[in-house]
């Protein structure tokens, strides 16, 4: 089963920030927070992942919490082409390589509107 | 860099038909993942390759087996056909070192009928 729980959809108005939690209660010291996104019918895309501290990329920010139970993902200005379902997903990484095998919520579908 | 690609993109079958999906990986990168999506299972991941071996396993029957070549390119493969095996099925790929992140192809659209 997957780690996380996120709420099912959300709205956001073309132009404003778009703010996705995620909820990772039980997450362990050496599991990543990992965003991907799947527009209708695409592969997943992978959009970015952090640790303990906040990341940002030509994408979107990352803010995870200090008790690591909990991140954001922010779309600083959400378009209509990020409509898509949001996925995030803990993952194992350790010396020696992580596994190739993520595990996939339902996420949550967002809607960008005019 | 070139992407994940698979092929073929759109597949139609019958059942009781066997079927093979391909899969390149980005260059450089050692590792190929399955995964089956549906509607109403979501993403499942179905095996992992790394240099020709498989790596970890789903939850998948027997019938859906896969293969890692020298250059890394992956088929999986799916005897028997049933109706419930309609699906997208995506590959991804990535380099098998700690912390490296998963690239996903478009994804084959497999339809049994």
């Amino acid at each position: 089963d997957a780690k996380t729980t996120q709420p099912p959809s959300m709205d956001c108005a073309e132009g404003r920030a778009a703010n996705l939690p995620c909820n990772h209660s039980t997450i362990s010291g050496n599991e990543y927070v990992y965003w991907y996104r799947q527009i209708h019918s695409q592969g997943p895309q992978y959009i970015i992942h952090g640790l303990k501290n906040n990341e940002t990329n030509e994408m979107a920010s990352l803010i995870i919490t200090e008790d690591r139970k909990s991140s954001t993902l922010i779309l600083p200005h959400a378009t209509l082409r990020d409509t898509a379902v949001y996925y995030c997903i803990v993952r194992l990484s350790h010396y020696g390589g992580s596994q190739g095998n993520l595990i996939f919520g339902k996420g949550t579908k967002l809607s960008v509107k005019p | 860099k070139a992407g994940v690609t698979q092929t073929p993109r759109y597949l139609i079958k019958t059942r009781g038909q066997q079927v093979t999906l391909s899969c390149s990986p980005i260059s450089g990168h050692r590792s190929v993942s399955w995964y089956q999506q549906t509607p109403g299972q979501g993403l499942q991941f179905l095996f992992e390759y790394f240099s020709e071996t498989q790596r970890n396993k789903g939850n998948f029957p027997g019938r859906f087996s896969g293969r890692q070549f020298s250059n890394s390119r992956s088929e999986m493969n799916v005897s028997t056909l049933e109706l419930g095996d309609s699906a997208l099925y995506l590959c991804a790929s990535r380099v098998a070192q700690s912390t490296d992140t998963q690239y996903f192809g478009p994804g084959t659209r497999l339809t049994v009928l």
